[in-house]
């Protein structure tokens, strides 16, 4: 079946840096998303990888090991609006994506 | 107006009545999507619609209605709901509704609908 795994929460400090993973068992791979939710919002997105590596935007970052099939996302200088949860998604060999259940994330001042 | 909009925001209905939810998108996107989001459980995909065609229905009870009358509307026909339907609906658009693994899709901020 497929499956994607990640933490369902996790407490940071303002001002510190955070890392969410994603593991993922997919039919077949053809990239991975992260996205941002704040509490009765919509989803929004944050980032793409299909390729190995460190993808850097400001100061959110996601890495994508495609041999491992695992994922994060770093967030660095965390604020208090950072609190949220970061849903990662995979795309499957028909391009469907298979969402996880989403980290929330809790800043702490 | 930008982005992708639905009305209401929230909803309460009984189990007996008939609602629909309406969603826009003013990107120009060519597909749309239905999806439900309970607590703590992935997003789960009800229905895909390209170019106003269905393209997906996940297995979704046909107490659930979807319509696209075009490109930039769609609706979710609600009728004799159970209390598990509780939950957020969100819709969202992309431009090209699959085959392009980068096809990233924009979200609205969903109805809230608690089923009584």
């Amino acid at each position: 079946g497929q499956n994607i795994d990640q933490p369902t929460e996790m407490t940071a400090t303002e001002g510190a840096i955070v890392q969410i993973n994603c593991t993922y068992q997919t039919s077949g791979f053809n990239g991975l998303f992260w996205y941002q939710q704040h509490a009765g919002e919509a989803p929004t997105f944050l980032s793409y990888n299909v390729l190995d590596g460190l993808e850097e935007k400001g100061r959110f970052s996601s890495f994508l090991s495609r041999s491992k099939g695992y994922s994060y996302l770093l967030l660095k200088e965390l604020q208090m609006k950072d609190s949220a949860s970061y849903l990662c998604a995979a795309t499957d060999s028909n391009y469907q994506l298979i969402w996880g259940a989403g980290t929330k994330l809790i800043i702490k001042p | 107006e930008t982005g992708v909009t639905q009305t209401p925001r929230h909803l309460v209905m009984g189990m007996t009545n008939k609602k629909s939810l309406k969603c826009e998108q003013h990107l120009g996107h060519n597909a749309m999507y239905w999806y439900k989001q309970s607590a703590k459980k992935p997003l789960e995909l009800m229905f895909v619609y390209n170019f106003k065609e269905q393209t997906e229905n996940n297995s979704v009870p046909s107490r659930f209605s979807p319509e696209c009358p075009n490109s930039s509307h769609l609706f979710l026909h609600l009728h004799t709901l159970q209390p598990e339907d509780s939950a957020l609906y969100l819709c969202a658009s992309s431009p090209t509704g699959g085959g392009r693994a980068s096809d990233t899709q924009y979200f609205g901020p969903g109805t809230r609908l608690t089923v009584l």
